[in-house]
């Protein structure tokens, strides 16, 4: 079946430092998502992406679509304390019918 | 807009019951997705309701069923339940303009736990 694997699987950064967290596929998704979750909240979407190679930011965010479809980025830069918190790419099943395949997540921790 | 909206937020059962757990999506979204939530399996799938119709089931038993009323809004059901059961369950809504869902926005979730 279609599953995507993301890494790194955790993080500790300092705060100030860029990051950057991938996800790859041997399958073709057609959107891809990035979501970020508190404890105990649900996802809250980042940046969806739709097309091959498409570059997207949102103010110290940005996300990359790649160009086979089967990869994407996201990269923070400058982090604050508050990006603390678990990020999950997630690809759209091929049906397009609501099946959201999601990555394993990468735990981001910040040092003040 | 108001976001997802998911009731109750807490829930204990033990285990035998049955548990139903309502999502009302953003207004204007026909498309409700509900995905289980483990610390072991991630975050995996269960069905997605459009127009009142499910339209993609995941690989769930049978125990595991929901439904959508033609507001939109969706209720999931888990009868005879298991100790395994115990997880987070999210919903989330998307627009599905074309029919096609694709950007989802998830509810806080329901935290559910068996004993």
């Amino acid at each position: 079946g279609q599953q995507l694997n993301q890494s790194p699987q955790s993080m500790f950064i300092q705060e100030g430092e860029d990051v950057s967290m991938n996800c790859t596929s041997s399958s073709i998704f057609n959107t891809w998502l990035w979501y970020k979750q508190d404890p105990g909240e649900g996802p809250v979407l980042l940046i969806a992406l739709y097309k091959a190679g498409e570059l997207t930011s949102n103010g110290r965010l940005t996300a990359q679509f790649g160009i086979t479809r089967k990869d994407s980025f996201l990269n923070i830069s400058a982090s604050i304390p508050s990006d603390v918190g678990i990020y999950f790419c997630a690809g759209l099943d091929s049906s397009n019918t609501g099946k959201l395949i999601f990555g394993q997540g990468t735990t981001l921790q910040v040092k003040p | 807009k108001a976001g997802v909206t998911q009731t109750p937020r807490y829930l204990i059962k033990t285990r035998g019951q049955q548990v139903t757990l309502s999502c009302s999506p953003i207004s204007g979204h026909r498309s409700v997705s509900w995905y289980q939530q483990t610390p072991g399996q991630g975050l995996q799938f269960l069905f997605e309701y459009f127009s009142e119709t499910q339209r993609n089931k995941g690989n769930f038993p049978g125990r595991f069923s929901g439904r959508q009323f033609s507001n939109s809004r969706s209720e999931m059901n888990v009868s005879t339940l298991e100790l395994g059961d115990s997880a987070l369950y999210l919903c989330a809504s998307s627009s599905s303009t074309s029919g096609i869902t694709d950007t989802q926005y998830f509810g806080p979730g329901t935290r559910l736990t068996v004993l």
